[in-house]
């Protein structure tokens, strides 16, 4: 098993440019989530979803927009990207949201916006 | 109000002897989880510990336990025989809700010395 795979690992954008990124899973995990980690700082939830077809905002959801058309992929889009989106960005999946079913990580996105 | 906080931003530890890291939380949910993860200078996110708001006993896993104190609403993590390796970042997480959503601290960078 490959486990949580995030494409691509670097990337540099321009001011205004749009990309996304695109993360994967085959442990048939219900739950996904996007977090950013800037500098010397925690994980924040930027999109999360419960399922296939359906997501939700998290702590930071502005300027970006997410989708999970299938249930092992998803989504996160930077319509117009600026430079205070530069940050690592990381996905996660869990199998369930209770007792001890940790968030499996992704090797994480390291973007740069100039 | 800061719902988890880890107050020391670097700490240092002798080689073979216990640590302690320090984690409060702040939730009105009577469910949730609580999760250290460590996060080596190459970047990935690795799960340390679980321990569940209802769980009697203290959870261990090898060398690392965490000191659950429910009514300070604290959950420290111990590291017994610091190795090199286990120089990192080291991030506290809570789970809250249905949905699984977490929120993490700021960080403890814990440096290992030879």
């Amino acid at each position: 098993n490959a486990g949580v795979t995030q494409t691509p690992k670097f990337r540099v954008l321009k001011t205004g440019q749009s990309m996304t990124l695109l993360c994967a899973q085959d442990m048939n995990h219900e739950y996904m989530y996007w977090y950013r980690q800037d500098p010397g700082m925690g994980l924040r939830l930027i999109h999360y979803s419960v399922g296939e077809g359906t997501t939700a905002k998290g702590e930071v959801p502005d300027g970006y927009n997410v989708s999970r058309l299938k249930k092992q992929n998803f989504l996160l889009g930077l319509e117009s990207a600026a430079p205070s989106q530069t940050s690592v960005y990381f996905c996660a999946s869990s199998k369930e949201t209770l007792g001890s079913n940790e968030q499996f990580f992704g090797p994480g996105t390291r973007l740069t916006v100039l | 109000a800061q719902k988890i906080t880890q107050t020391q931003p670097g700490m240092f530890v002798q080689e073979k002897e216990a640590v302690t890291l320090d984690c409060t939380y702040d939730t009105s949910d009577p469910s949730y989880g609580l999760f250290w993860y460590k996060q080596p200078s190459s970047g990935e996110m690795i799960f340390l510990i679980y321990q569940g708001s209802y769980d009697q006993q203290n959870a261990t896993e090898g060398r690392y336990s965490l000191n659950f104190q429910k009514a300070r609403k604290s959950a420290n993590l111990v590291i017994s025989a610091s190795q090199l390796g286990d120089s990192a970042m080291y991030f506290c997480a809570m789970r809250e809700g249905v949905a699984g959503k977490s929120t993490f601290g700021d960080g403890t960078t814990l440096t290992v010395k030879p």
